[in-house]
């Protein structure tokens, strides 16, 4: 059974820090990893897809990795602003159509 | 570009009370989702859609149906609606290819059963 671990679950930091966030899924027998964004009271935005023969994705301030072998996946957030604050959920996709959601990161980015 | 639309955003029940929750969605996804999102216990899957005119169940399925009879629709009813079934309701969709294409989510209808 794939269990997708997200660490730290809050994170406070000043604007314009820059910041990573942590995924870990224990079975690396992945389709690929996607990054989302849910800001509160509202849907899942998709930040970045890393299909699992890659190893990074990038889209302007956000950069995203993957480490099959090792069952991790980080979000780089560089230049944080306040516009960032919301909870970050990496998902993985398994067998049956079944996703894996992460436990998910709060950020707040305080101005 | 619309993606995933969901009506209505809101709603509210009364205990018994029937509802149909439409998800469309405009990208020629062949793949549609219905999650149900509580405080600590994340999203979990209601019932799923591999193409039109098919269903099949997810994880939490019960008090639940659902039709697919157009490829770009996924209606969610609810047949006798209770207080448990209180929640935010997401629909979701993805492309055919599993490894290059992520899921496309819709923002959400936000049901209250009382």
């Amino acid at each position: 059974k794939q269990e997708v671990t997200q660490i730290p679950a809050a994170l406070s930091v000043p604007e314009g820090e820059n910041l990573v966030l942590n995924c870990s899924f224990t079975d690396s027998a992945i389709y690929n990893l996607q990054w989302f964004r849910q800001d509160p009271g509202k849907g899942l935005t998709s930040l970045l897809l890393i299909q699992s023969s890659q190893r990074e994705q990038t889209s302007g301030r956000l950069n995203a990795s993957l480490d099959k072998s090792s069952g991790r996946s980080t979000l780089y957030i560089a230049a944080s602003q306040p516009g960032d604050s919301a909870t970050y959920l990496c998902a993985v996709p398994g067998g049956y159509q079944k996703v894996t959601f992460g436990t998910g990161t709060k950020l707040q980015v305080i101005p | 570009n619309a993606g995933v639309t969901q009506t209505p955003k809101f709603r509210v029940l009364k205990t018994g009370q029937s509802m149909t929750l439409l998800c469309a969605q405009d990208m020629n996804h062949e793949y549609m989702y219905w999650y149900r999102q509580d405080p600590g216990m994340g999203l979990r899957l209601i019932h799923y859609s591999v193409g039109e005119g098919t269903t099949a169940k997810g994880e939490v399925p019960d008090g639940y149906n659902v039709s697919r009879l157009k490829k770009q629709n996924f209606l969610l009813g609810l047949e006798s609606a209770a207080p448990s079934q209180t929640s935010v309701y997401f629909c979701a969709s993805r492309a055919r290819d599993r490894g290059r294409y992520g899921y496309t989510f819709g923002s959400g209808t936000r049901l209250t059963v009382v």
